[in-house]
């Protein structure tokens, strides 16, 4: 049971690359959320996944796009990487309604130069 | 949308002493605040969480108090020892069908030997 695991661990990428940021969780898990974590801002949520076949925008979706491919993965797409983008990102899934404790991955340290 | 106040940013306190860890909700319709902890590098892990119908929950060393009116819980760690050394995340929640949690901006917390 591995729970939830990110790849990359890590990715240097230049300005205008674009990437894909995956996850996958075996806890058949119904929500699945990415966030992004930078000092002293706490986890901001990006996009998050209710169910298989929906997604949401969270509090700071944009310059980001997801896909919820299956109710095991959900991958966070930049399509063009900018500098504000360097951050850590975190996926993270949770049973949903009153099953509430959400499990993060690893998380991903971007750094877009 | 809800917003997550935390106070302080950064606590130091003596092994063997109490820390306090304060948040502050905007929306009265949260009724689930969990509190991660981060150690350094790591991910975010729930350590204890509390329910708008219950006005206190303990674990051990850890205690969370919630007050509803004033839109306020707190984290109480007693006897501290320096493995509680992380950074500590409160959160919060509406009842929906993704339960995305608001998380609060962090508290670095010390244990000094």
């Amino acid at each position: 049971n591995a729970g939830v695991t990110q790849t990359p661990k890590f990715q240097v990428l230049k300005t205008g690359q674009s990437m894909t940021l995956q996850c996958a969780q075996d806890m058949n898990h119904n929500s699945m959320y990415w966030y992004r974590q930078d000092p002293g801002m706490g986890l901001r949520l990006i996009y998050y996944s209710a169910s298989e076949g929906t997604t949401d925008k969270g509090e700071v979706p944009n310059g980001y796009n997801v896909s919820r491919l299956n109710k095991r993965e959900f991958s966070l797409r930049l399509e063009s990487a900018a500098p504000s983008q360097t951050s850590v990102y975190f996926c993270a899934s949770s049973a949903g309604r009153r099953n509430t404790e959400a499990f993060f991955g690893q998380g991903t340290r971007l750094t877009v130069v | 949308g809800e917003n997550v106040e935390q106070h302080p940013s950064t606590l130091s306190v003596q092994e063997g002493d109490s820390a306090v860890i304060k948040c502050t909700y905007s929306d009265s319709a949260s009724n689930y605040f969990p509190w991660y902890k981060q150690e350094l590098g790591k991910r975010p892990q729930l350590i204890i969480d509390i329910r708008s119908n219950v006005g206190e929950k303990k674990d051990q060393r850890i205690a969370v108090t919630l007050n509803k009116t004033a839109k306020h819980f707190s984290l109480h760690i007693t006897e501290t020892q320096p493995e509680d050394s992380a950074v500590y995340f409160c959160a919060a929640s509406t009842a929906g069908s993704a339960r995305q949690l608001t998380f609060g901006s962090g508290t670095q917390l010390t244990v000094l030997p």
